[in-house]
């Protein structure tokens, strides 16, 4: 099983500010097959980044993904208050596809 | 493509429970699927996948032998059955779609609202 563990646990920083969020694989997430999600409180989470730098659908460019083999970075390069919530990466290389433990983006 | 989820509730231990993912739109039969969860105040969990075609399933070591996963394409319908429930599987255990057809793991694009689960005497 592939571990994914996030840092910080919890950022604080201010709206304009730049947001820069890690993920470390215990092992090599290989093809780069690596998600990230933002979950607000009561919603769903909501695709942003896949094969580690892709933009989904709708996600605006202040968004976007660096990395491979085991070290991966979310950036965000202007924070939105609408920014300020959850943010998990998930691995699809292999089954079980698992999640990182999240890093909360808080004012 | 929506996706509503249903069938969640109150059950004791030991109990079982199926829980059901309707979506909308004609391409359903095309898409692998997931079920994801999260326990109160806790991060995300994956589940179960299936194939778009229903051959293959996989499962967390968490549920295995415990949980099947179902899909009826010409119903745009996924299920979850969970038998053997446990404490532990309390929830709001969500479906998902992966993003690309006929792609067994993928990211997931498209999330069900999410239908509590749970487990306590």
């Amino acid at each position: 099983e592939i571990v994914l563990t996030q840092s910080p646990d919890t950022l604080s920083l201010s709206p304009g500010e730049r947001a820069t969020l890690s993920c470390r694989a215990s092992q090599t997430v290989s093809s780069g097959y690596l998600g990230w999600y933002q979950q607000k409180p009561g919603q769903a989470p909501r695709l942003l980044l896949y094969t580690a730098s892709s933009r989904a659908t709708g996600i605006p460019d202040r968004f976007s993904g660096s990395g491979s083999g085991t070290d991966f970075t979310l950036t965000i390069s202007r924070l939105e208050p609408e920014d300020f919530a959850v943010y998990y990466c998930q691995q699809y290389r292999n089954s079980p596809y698992t999640f990182g433990q999240g890093t909360k983006l808080q004012i | 493509v929506q996706l509503v989820d249903s069938g969640g509730g109150l059950v004791q231990p030991g109990g079982s429970l199926r829980l059901s993912c309707a979506a909308s739109g004609s391409t359903f039969r095309n898409f692998a699927m997931s079920w994801v969860r999260q326990a109160p105040g806790k991060g995300l969990e994956w589940v179960s996948t299936i194939a778009d075609s229903a051959t293959s399933t996989w499962f967390a070591d968490s549920v295995k032998g415990r949980f099947t996963i179902s899909r009826d394409n010409s119903e745009n319908t996924l299920y979850l059955q969970m038998s053997s429930l446990r404490a532990d599987d309390t929830a709001l255990y969500f479906c998902a779609k992966a993003r690309r057809p006929y792609s067994d793991n993928d990211v997931f694009d498209v999330w069900g609202q999410g239908t509590m689960v749970t487990v306590s005497s």
